[in-house]
């Protein structure tokens, strides 16, 4: 079946600049996830959505950064006044989030390059 | 500290030969743990998920969990040329909900 995608698949822009990227889960997926990957570094958790709601955004670095998801299913991260440090590999995952089968999988990813 | 910390490597392995990948974790209260493989460019993909304490085979992986030393280990069997990527060990604590904290990674390389 269809896995995760996500759109983009590159973006460039220009220092502060707003950005947004999408993320459309695995179908049934009731859990999507947010993480970020910058160059040698291991991958950065950003937000979690169970449906529509949002649990846990704690791993947000900063007020430029929100996110949103609607009717259960895509997602879009938004980034205001882009920061050339906001540049990294944007990676979203889904999961069905069930006792004993809460595995992650991953989209493609986004790669934000900020000038 | 880092809550989850692997060997940054990289290992290199002989083609056939046993490649073994070490992670440890400090939060005492995680109950699932991760084991994602990603090549070069390309995001990560899961190989394995452990729960129990012990030994859990799939083919030619086998994670090995003791949670009382707070260790995660992933052996590769066989090994292939094939199999030369990063391998990221990813822990689910409890206190974080679904979050998943993730080590910085070995780089592996088979040589045939």
């Amino acid at each position: 079946g269809a896995g995760v995608s996500q759109s983009p698949s590159n973006k460039v822009t220009e220092k502060g600049k707003d950005v947004e990227l999408r993320c459309d889960p695995i179908s049934g997926h009731t859990a999507l996830y947010w993480y970020r990957q910058s160059l040698g570094q291991g991958l950065e958790f950003l937000i979690y959505f169970q449906g529509n709601s949002a649990p846990d955004k704690s791993g947000l670095p900063s007020d430029r950064f929100s996110a949103e998801r609607t009717g259960g299913s895509v997602s879009t991260l938004t980034i205001q006044r882009t920061q050339q440090e906001d540049s990294a590999v944007y990676l979203c995952a889904s999961s069905l989030r069930r006792v004993g089968l809460d595995t992650q999988y991953f989209g493609p990813g986004t790669r934000l390059t900020v000038l | 500290q880092k809550e989850v910390e692997q060997n940054s490597g990289p290992l290199s392995v002989p083609e056939g030969a046993i490649a073994s990948l070490n992670c440890t974790y400090s939060d005492r209260g995680s109950q699932s743990f991760f084991w994602y493989r990603q090549y070069s460019g390309k995001s990560p993909e899961l190989i394995m998920f452990i729960y129990s304490n012990g030994d859990k085979e799939d083919g030619r992986f086998t994670a090995q969990l003791n949670k009382a030393s707070q260790y995660v280990s992933l052996l590769i069997r066989d090994s292939q040329p094939s199999d030369s990527a990063t391998y990221l060990c990813a822990v689910m604590e409890e206190t974080s909900g679904s979050r998943l904290t993730f080590g910085e990674g070995t780089q592996l390389t088979v040589n045939p």
